[in-house]
């Protein structure tokens, strides 16, 4: 259903690392187009976390980061904390759709 | 302190209109260009429509086109979402996000965004 597919849902327990994948294909990520990834706490709008694959903007916790290789990006959470629960949605361009485009998103649980 | 506010958002009827407004402070405005970004519990987040720095290009998703038309007034740091021919698929947060170029290139991120504007359209 979506051009990036995301894993509905990851979990982890407080200190523990967690990845998130963004799945694309030649059209989007594997085109070189770079990959961005926004945090949405419950009740609240989505929030940048990482733009252009690795950076940070500034004010994110460094224990979030961000990698593209091939036809995929992560993102990295370590050190997990109960303040981490939400969804996690990556970004990036379609040339084929000619759009900006995002993932169907990850509800992140720290059981 | 960069912030957006929307408004606008409310019930309307298949086919009706409405417009939703969005209020920009904490950064120079007309130096960049704006977006609408909507979502829905089944659908995600979806890009809806993007509008220059200068107004002079606007841009839209193809589920919108011909019917939503996005506007900004530089004089009042307020870009606009007019939205006509309401579908019951449109039904949605909608939220305004700043780019960070004054054009649209489709593969920039968004930072930051609104609260978002509910629009429910139903009989």
């Amino acid at each position: 259903q979506f051009v990036l597919t995301q894993p509905p849902s990851v979990s982890g327990a407080p200190g523990q690392r967690v990845t998130i994948s963004c799945t694309g294909s030649s059209s989007n990520i594997g085109d070189g187009y770079d990959v961005h990834w926004y945090q949405q706490l419950p009740g609240t709008a989505p929030k940048l976390l990482i733009y252009g694959n690795s950076n940070r903007p500034s004010g994110v916790s460094d224990r979030f980061s961000g990698s593209r290789s091939g036809t995929s990006a992560s993102l990295a959470i370590t050190g997990l904390q109960a303040e981490d629960e939400g969804d996690y949605y990556c970004q990036t361009y379609d040339s084929s759709l000619n759009n900006s485009i995002f993932g169907g998103g990850t509800k992140l649980t720290v059981v | 302190e960069v912030q957006l506010l929307e408004s606008g958002g409310g019930l309307a009827q298949p086919g009706g209109s409405l417009r939703l407004s969005c209020v920009a402070s904490g950064f120079t405005f007309s130096a960049y260009a704006m977006n609408w970004v909507r979502q829905t519990p089944g659908k995600g987040l979806e890009w809806v429509s993007a509008v220059s720095a200068t107004g002079s290009r606007t841009y839209y998703a193809d589920s919108v086109k011909g019917r939503f038309t996005i506007s900004r007034d530089n004089s009042k740091n307020t870009v606009n979402l007019q939205m006509d021919s309401l579908r019951d698929e449109d039904t949605a947060v909608y939220y305004c996000a700043k780019d960070p170029s004054g054009s649209y290139w489709g593969h920039n991120w968004f930072d930051p965004w609104g609260q978002g504007a509910l629009v429910t359209v139903s009989t």
